[in-house]
Order: C-alpha cells, then sequence, then structure tokens
C-alpha cells in the first residue's frame, strides 16, 4: 500500500511569507507526528496527533508554528511570517495506534524542505 | 530526562570494513532502542530495534545489542557496502514520555569502493 506522502518535496519562499506544509499519513494509522530535520541538528519533535486526542504541542519552537489534522486523515503544518531560521527539512510520520506502553513503527515521509530567503 | 547520545560523523570507511557506530542513551524506567537510517534522497527508515535489555536487534547485516549495564545500543556491521553509505540514527522510546521518539543526532557513514 501507499507510504506516508508528503507535499510539497520542496519550498521556496521569502522571509516573512506564511507557508503551509502536507502530509497524507498511512491509511488506519492514528498517530501522526511532524518532526524538523535542520542541518546538523538531528531530529527536532513538533507535534504528535493521537487519535481524537488533543495534541501533544510541546515541541512548537514558536507560536508561529501551527498544524491541524482532521480526523485520521491529513495533516497541515503551518509557519507563518517565516525567518531564514526556519529553513529545514520538515519531516511527517504515522504509526498505528501508541497508546499503551508498547511502542508502534513510525513510517516516515520523504520530507519537505523549506528555504527561506 | 532522557536522551541519546551517538558518535559524531561522518565516518568513512572503505568496502568490507568492519563498522561500530557507538549510542548511549540516559533514560527513565525501561525504554525501547531504535537504529534508523536515511538513504540519500529517501525516507527515515527502521532498521533494527530492541525492546529489552541483553536483546539483540538484527537486519541487512547490522546488529545492535541492548546493554542495560553501560545504557549502550552500538550498531555494527561486520563488513560494509557501498550501499549501507547512509545517516544512521539512534533512538529512544519511552512510555513515560508521551509516545516521543527521543533521537540522537545521527552519523553520516560514507563507504568508499
Amino acid at each position: 500500500g501507499a507510504g506516508v506522502s508528503q507535499s510539497p518535496s520542496n519550498k521556496v519562499t521569502e522571509k516573512g511569507k506564511d507557508v503551509e506544509l502536507r502530509c497524507d499519513p498511512i491509511s488506519g494509522h492514528t498517530a501522526l507526528y511532524w518532526y524538523r530535520q535542520s542541518l546538523g541538528q538531528g531530529l527536532e519533535f513538533l507535534i504528535y496527533f493521537q487519535g481524537n486526542s488533543a495534541p501533544d504541542k510541546s515541541g512548537l519552537p514558536s507560536d508561529r508554528f501551527s498544524a491541524e489534522r482532521t480526523g485520521e486523515s491529513v495533516s497541515t503544518l503551518t509557519i507563518q511570517r517565516t525567518q531564514q531560521e526556519d529553513s529545514a527539512v520538515y519531516l511527517c510520520a504515522s504509526s498505528p495506534s501508541q497508546v499503551g506502553s508498547s511502542y508502534n513503527e513510525q513510517f516516515f515521509g520523504p520530507g519537505t524542505r523549506l528555504t527561506v530567503l | 530526562g532522557n536522551s541519546v547520545t551517538q558518535m559524531e560523523g561522518p565516518v568513512t570507511l572503505s568496502e568490507e570494513a568492519f563498522l561500530t557506530i557507538n549510542c548511549t542513551y540516559t533514560a527513565t524506567g525501561y525504554p525501547s532502542l531504535f537504529w534508523y537510517v536515511q538513504y540519500p534522497g529517501e525516507g527515515l527508515q527502521l532498521l533494527l530495534k530492541a525492546t529489552k535489555a541483553d536483546d539483540k536487534g538484527s537486519n541487512k547485516g547490522f546488529e545492535a545489542t541492548y546493554r542495560k549495564e553501560t545504557t549502550s545500543f552500538h550498531l555494527e556491521k561486520g563488513s560494509v557496502q557501498v550501499s549501507d553509505s547512509a545517516v544512521y540514527f539512534c533512538a529512544l522510546f519511552n512510555a513515560g514520555n508521551n509516545r516521543k521518539l527521543i533521537w540522537g543526532l545521527g552519523t553520516s557513514l560514507a563507504v568508499n569502493p
């Protein structure tokens, strides 16, 4: 079946503009994550959705960042008034339910490379 | 808190050389440990995992053993190939940590023919 898809694959924008990144998770996966991967910085957790529970937004770096998810489907990550330091690869991952103590593998999309000029 | 420390790269090896990428962790309780791999131009993929002490994860010739006494999960492969060139990430999952994976910074491996 189809994996996690993200769009666009590349986005170049000007400082101060808003951008919207999209993630289509694997069908049936109730958990969805957004990460940011900066050069030399590893993966930085941004936000986590689990079913209809309130999302864990503890990783969002500022109030310019927000994310939404409709039910158990598509998610969008929005960055308002982009800054040059927002340039990074934004990764989305989905997994079966993470409720309980066991870990369910996260499946990653190819990412969106954001460049803020 | 929970954290993962892995050796800095880049690591450059010749084909058929032995590979070790060190990973140590700090965690409360009994975390699960993972190695993910990111091949050039591709998304992250789970390489192997271990969910309890002394477990050995293995895949594609790679191995890692969960050592609680040394809080380590070092990645090894006896004979690397050019196709193993990628970035390798060590990660930790702790059920008490809001279901988030805690990641190392990644180690870039380049294998030359």
